[in-house]
């Protein structure tokens, strides 16, 4: 069975300081991973995904999640986080055709 | 990637209406997927559809209720029957990156969404 938990479901940061959304995973088969962004009134938006090649996942605007296996964990980071990154931020793991959203989490950036 | 659009973008409906949302996709692709999306909540998959065949619907979710067509390889429709304020969501369409024939990589691009409201 595949299964995804978002740790958090809000996080408040300082604009200009570190962002990290946590996600651990559960899947019977080896998983391809992703992280989706939706804004208000937006749709959803790709940030990165993982399909088993390198661990650690680059994506749009300055994030990256890294794979770990071990911690079945897929958390995602930003060095310093912007006001445009307010948004919900949703973590989800791919079986076969099926896509299995977590439950989200917001992410709040203070001025 | 695959350009998707969605009509309508809105809708306030009656209660015991129905409501017909349309998904178009701008090349022709496999596996076309619909998502509910609640206020306040995470995406549920509500069917599979394949061109060609029935849609397969996720625990929780009927064919009476929700009625889906895939007439062919870029378009499928989702109705919400005998609508109630419960089944006021944002209704998503999506769709792999494999094309007709080939395999993905179990990449999905969303379309924007169809927001309903049920008064």
């Amino acid at each position: 069975a595949q299964s995804v938990t978002q740790l958090d479901s809000h996080v408040s940061v300082s604009e200009g300081t570190p962002v990290l959304l946590r996600c651990n995973y559960s899947s019977s088969y080896s998983p391809s991973l992703f992280w989706y962004v939706q804004h208000p009134n937006k749709g959803l938006q790709l940030l990165l995904k993982y399909t088993s090649a390198a661990t650690l996942v680059k994506g749009i605007n300055g994030f990256e999640a890294e794979f770990k296996k071990s911690e079945t964990s897929f958390h995602l980071t930003k060095p310093s986080a912007h006001m445009s990154d307010a948004a919900e931020y949703f973590c989800v793991v791919s079986a076969g055709n099926q896509f299995y959203f977590g439950t989200g989490t917001s992410l709040t950036v203070i001025p | 990637s695959a350009v998707i659009s969605q009509k309508p973008s809105r809708d306030i409906c009656q209660r015991g209406t129905s409501l017909t949302i349309q998904c178009q996709v701008d090349s022709q692709v496999t596996m076309m997927f619909w998502y509910r999306q609640q206020p306040g909540q995470s995406l549920t998959l509500i069917a599979t559809a394949n061109q060609g065949s029935e849609a397969t619907y996720e625990s929780g979710f009927v064919i009476d209720k929700f009625p889906i067509s895939r007439p062919n390889l870029t378009f499928s429709t989702l109705t919400v029957s005998n609508m109630s304020p419960e089944d006021s969501s944002i209704y998503l369409c999506s769709v792999d990156d494999g094309k007709y024939g080939l395999a993905g990589t179990n990449e999905q691009f969303f379309g924007p969404g169809t927001r309903l409201t049920v008064l």
